[in-house]
């Protein structure tokens, strides 16, 4: 099976702080995303990475940045966390040529910032 | 729009039929989704259908396309507790990306 981790299921930050959210998946896939979730809002892409060191804007990036040094690791980075970025975080893993494309979710962390 | 349209919350009593309605933006979408999320955890691929296919049924789910208004269904034949969720239909785009639409809660009646 599948697997996406993410590095913690809640996380408590004061307005300022840098904040960092891990996921890491064990399928060698090359697609990994993070979205957010708002009640009302659904789910909203921020960043996705098709390859090792490389990162594309999804529709809200402002606010956030990411990394991937290693193909099963994709980091979210808030470099000065703010109390709208109060949201869950999903973070999700799929391949190029899969079956329908289907992603894999990781579990999601509810971010809170004070 | 480029918005994939669906209703936010929907009730139905143990033992009925659950039918959630959704509207697409892209003719071209080659897979359409339901993605299915219970409480405290991530999003799971619950069912697909191909786009050129106008009906699939697995066990208790039946999707139902109809491509020329862009609208999407997924029925829950002898709902349970257990479907109690939020069903997130989502469409791909050209460029792969895949777009969800607001996610329909589900609200089981006993």
């Amino acid at each position: 099976d599948v697997k996406v981790t993410q590095s913690s299921r809640y996380l408590v930050k004061r307005t300022g702080e840098k904040v960092f959210l891990e996921c890491v998946q064990d399928m060698d896939h090359e697609n990994m995303f993070w979205y957010r979730q708002d009640p009302g809002l659904g789910l909203r892409l921020i960043y996705f990475s098709y390859d090792v060191k490389m990162k594309e804007k999804g529709d809200i990036p402002e606010g956030y940045s990411v990394s991937r040094e290693k193909k099963e690791r994709f980091s979210l980075i808030l470099e000065s966390a703010s109390t709208n970025q109060t949201s869950m975080y999903l973070c999700a893993s799929s391949l190029t040529q899969g079956r329908y494309n289907e992603q894999f979710f990781g579990p999601g962390t509810r971010l809170t910032v004070l | 729009g480029e918005d994939v349209e669906q209703s936010l919350f929907l009730s139905v009593r143990e033992g009925d039929s659950s039918v959630i309605n959704c509207t697409y933006t892209d003719s071209s979408s080659t897979y359409l989704y339901w993605y299915k999320q219970e409480p405290g955890a991530g999003l799971q691929l619950l069912t697909y259908i191909f786009s050129n296919m106008d009906m699939k049924q697995d066990q208790r789910l039946t999707v139902l396309l109809n491509k020329k208004d862009k609208h999407l269904s997924l029925r829950i034949a002898d709902t349970q507790t257990g479907d109690s969720a939020i069903y997130f239909c989502a469409e791909i785009h050209r460029d792969d990306k895949i777009i969800f639409g607001k996610g329909t809660r589900l609200h089981i009646l006993p």
